[in-house]
């Protein structure tokens, strides 16, 4: 059973304009949300987290939305870059505990 | 602080080969993570330990797998008896775990295993 999903396996957008990788989970106990960006033979780097008790964390390019009634997070940068190309994992899971991963979504930055 | 080691990055094996795995953490976590990725799948938990302690272990993690990380420091997963299913990127994380209770995981970079 799949607690996270990302529903996209793939986006593209131009570079300047806003990407926007969305996430869903089923659980409504996860109390604690991270994304992560993983290049190829790389392992996942940490971007941004989120705690249940807020809605939106921000941080440089990178904000983070969480919509508990709909058990959604979205991950938004503005403005995207070649760089930000890669794979996006987003995890959730109780503050403490083991987090599940989402399948990812692959984000091609158009130059 | 060179972060997560992992080694060896790649393995290469026949099947019903045992193959063993190493993982450095950074050396102030005290929170040890093994997860497995295959091909178009994020990391699928496998077991976790704080400090020496087995807190968690998922039903992926059949009878053919074994974890340890004694005294608390580096971390071995091994496999015995590969088949080729086995085969996946192994991922080893770290984090610490204190009064706040949030943890963010830092991830080695892999190790590949490829049973033949």
């Amino acid at each position: 059973d799949q607690q996270v999903k990302q529903n996209s396996p793939s986006l593209s957008v131009q570079e300047g304009r806003i990407s926007i990788l969305n996430c869903d989970y089923t659980n409504s106990m996860f109390d604690y949300f991270l994304w992560y960006k993983k290049y190829p033979a790389e392992g996942p780097t940490f971007l941004i987290s989120i705690s249940s008790i807020k809605d939106k964390n921000e941080d440089g390019r990178f904000t983070v939305f969480l919509n508990k009634s709909a058990k959604h997070l979205s991950l938004h940068i503005v403005p995207s870059q070649p760089g930000d190309s890669a794979v996006y994992f987003c995890a959730a899971g109780y503050t403490g505990n083991q987090f599940y991963f989402g399948t990812g979504t692959s984000l091609t930055v158009i130059p | 602080d060179t972060g997560v080691s992992q080694n060896p990055r790649h393995k290469i094996t026949k099947r019903g080969q045992n193959v063993t795995f190493r993982c450095d953490p950074i050396s102030e976590h005290n929170r040890l993570y093994w997860y497995r990725q295959t091909l178009g799948q994020g990391p699928e938990f496998l077991t976790y330990f704080q400090n020496e302690a087995q807190l968690e272990k998922s039903r992926l993690l059949s009878d053919r797998f074994s974890a340890e990380r004694p005294k608390g420091s580096f971390s071995t997963l091994e496999i015995q008896r590969t088949e080729q299913g086995d085969s996946a990127m192994y991922l080893c994380a770290s984090s610490f775990s204190g009064a706040s209770g949030a943890n963010v995981l830092t991830f080695g970079a892999g190790s590949r295993l490829t049973v033949l």
